[in-house]
């Protein structure tokens, strides 16, 4: 099956810092990639999608400043958080949607297995 | 406006037990998809079932069988002979042909197999 990775799996960051997420789809490409993040014992929250090649699209309330999306190429999406403050502090999922796979199908989206990320 | 309802935040079940998670959906879309995800503590969100709006029947994978109420509006998770590696929160999700492939996600439920 597709399988998406996530780098790092886990991030300690001082107050202030800038982090950088990678999501690589690893054997498909993916124009559209969606990155969430999940406060503990909370579902998902949308963050913004990232389409290849052209800026991404947030969700109301998400600052684009200070999430930074790059989709560079078809198998790679990043997130930077910048200036990162104690309150950025979550799991942090990207997802990624199969180019071939067509209009229907359950296997649209692949999932990575996340990022925690504590800014001390 | 497109909604999931989970209305059962945890659940307690006895290993070797069936379990029922609740799901239920809002959509003025007549083409539309459910998914079921599994979040163990680890994080990683691992895909369980999919249910498609047009599918005749109820959608089977393994242990896990979907449950497809469509005049109510519910895809309940139907989870057989559970088992100590089911302790996870389960999370229904639903794409419709308007949400630009993203997926609308319930508040998900904590399940607890006791052994």
């Amino acid at each position: 099956g597709a399988v998406v990775s996530q780098h790092p799996s886990r991030v300690i960051c001082k107050s202030g810092t800038s982090v950088k997420i990678e999501c690589r789809s690893l054997d498909f490409q993916a124009t559209t990639m969606f990155w969430y993040r999940q406060f503990p014992k909370q579902s998902l929250m949308l963050m913004a999608t990232s389409n290849e090649g052209s800026k991404a699209t947030y969700e109301q309330g998400v600052e684009k400043d200070k999430f930074l999306i790059n989709h560079a190429s078809l198998t790679l999406s990043t997130l930077t958080v910048t200036s990162a403050h104690p309150e950025d502090s979550s799991f942090y999922i990207c997802s990624a949607r199969d180019l071939s796979s067509g209009e229907g199908g359950a296997w649209e989206q692949y999932f990575g297995p996340g990022t925690r990320l504590t800014v001390t | 406006a497109q909604k999931i309802t989970q209305t059962q935040p945890g659940m307690f079940v006895q290993e070797k037990e069936a379990v029922t998670l609740d799901c239920t959906y809002d959509t003025s879309d007549p083409s539309y998809g459910l998914f079921w995800y599994k979040q163990p503590s680890s994080g990683e969100m691992i895909f369980l079932i999919y249910q498609g709006s047009y599918d005749q029947q109820n959608a089977t994978e393994g242990r896990y069988s979907l449950n497809f109420q469509k005049a109510r509006k519910s895809a309940n998770l139907v989870i057989s002979a559970s088992q100590l590696g089911d302790s996870a929160m389960y999370f229904c999700a639903m794409r419709t042909m308007d949400s630009n492939y993203q997926l609308i996600w319930g508040a998900g439920t904590k399940l607890i197999i006791k052994p």
